[in-house]
């Protein structure tokens, strides 16, 4: 059973251009919701979190918006890059025992 | 350079093989996770250490066998492998307290003959 749900699947965006993307989840248990990034070879990498009393954090071009009541929360990057081309991926935290669950993933590719 | 450091970094081995992976962080985090990662899919949870006790097993299957001698290493340990068990194998750390994130290491390639 996936516990959060990730789209687009892929995303194409020119440079100097926003990135979008959306993650959606039902179990109000977990507290903790983290973006990595994942590049060919290489292990996820930690973009930016967030924690639920908070609507929105900012970090460098990395953006997190959260929406409580409609249980989503979504990353955008400003001013996107080809360095940023990479797997994104969304994750939730339970909120008792370190159980962490992955999104999908978004493979983002940004055209010079 | 991750902080999270995984050997080997490549591993092929037959059905009847007994391998070990290996995964060493110096962080002083007190939570450790082994993760399965196929091509194109996420990261899949597979186990957990908290304070060096199995705190969460995901219905992983026996003939795999983690262990954590130490705060700072984690074992999985191989035998009888499927080739479906063809997969990246990521180690994870954080600090135990509901706050931190998680820091992976690059992983191994398992291939199974």
């Amino acid at each position: 059973q996936q516990q959060v749900k990730q789209s687009p699947q892929s995303l194409i965006v020119q440079k100097g251009g926003i990135s979008i993307i959306n993650c959606a989840y039902e179990n109000t248990a977990f507290d903790y919701f983290p973006w990595y990034q994942q590049f060919p070879g290489k292990g996820p990498a930690l973009l930016i979190a967030i924690r639920p009393d908070v609507s929105e954090k900012k970090e460098g071009r990395f953006t997190i918006s959260f929406n409580k009541s409609a249980k989503q929360f979504s990353l955008h990057i400003m001013d996107s890059q080809p360095g940023d081309s990479a797997t994104y991926f969304c994750a939730v935290r339970k909120g008792t025992g370190n159980q962490f669950y992955f999104g999908t993933g978004t493979s983002l590719t940004v055209i010079p | 350079d991750t902080e999270v450091t995984q050997t080997p970094k490549h591993l092929v081995m037959g059905m009847t093989n007994k391998k070990s992976l290996k995964c060493e962080q110096h962080m002083g985090h007190r939570a450790m996770y082994w993760y399965k990662q196929k091509a194109k899919k996420p990261p899949e949870l597979m186990f957990v250490y908290s304070y060096e006790k199995l705190s969460i097993n995901e219905s992983v299957p026996s003939r795999f066998s983690p262990e954590c001698p130490n705060s700072s290493l984690l074992n999985l340990h191989l035998h009888a492998l499927q080739p479906e068990d063809s997969a990246l194998y990521l180690c994870a750390s954080s600090q135990d307290d509901g706050l931190s994130p998680q820091h992976f290491g690059d992983g191994t390639r398992l291939s199974i003959l």
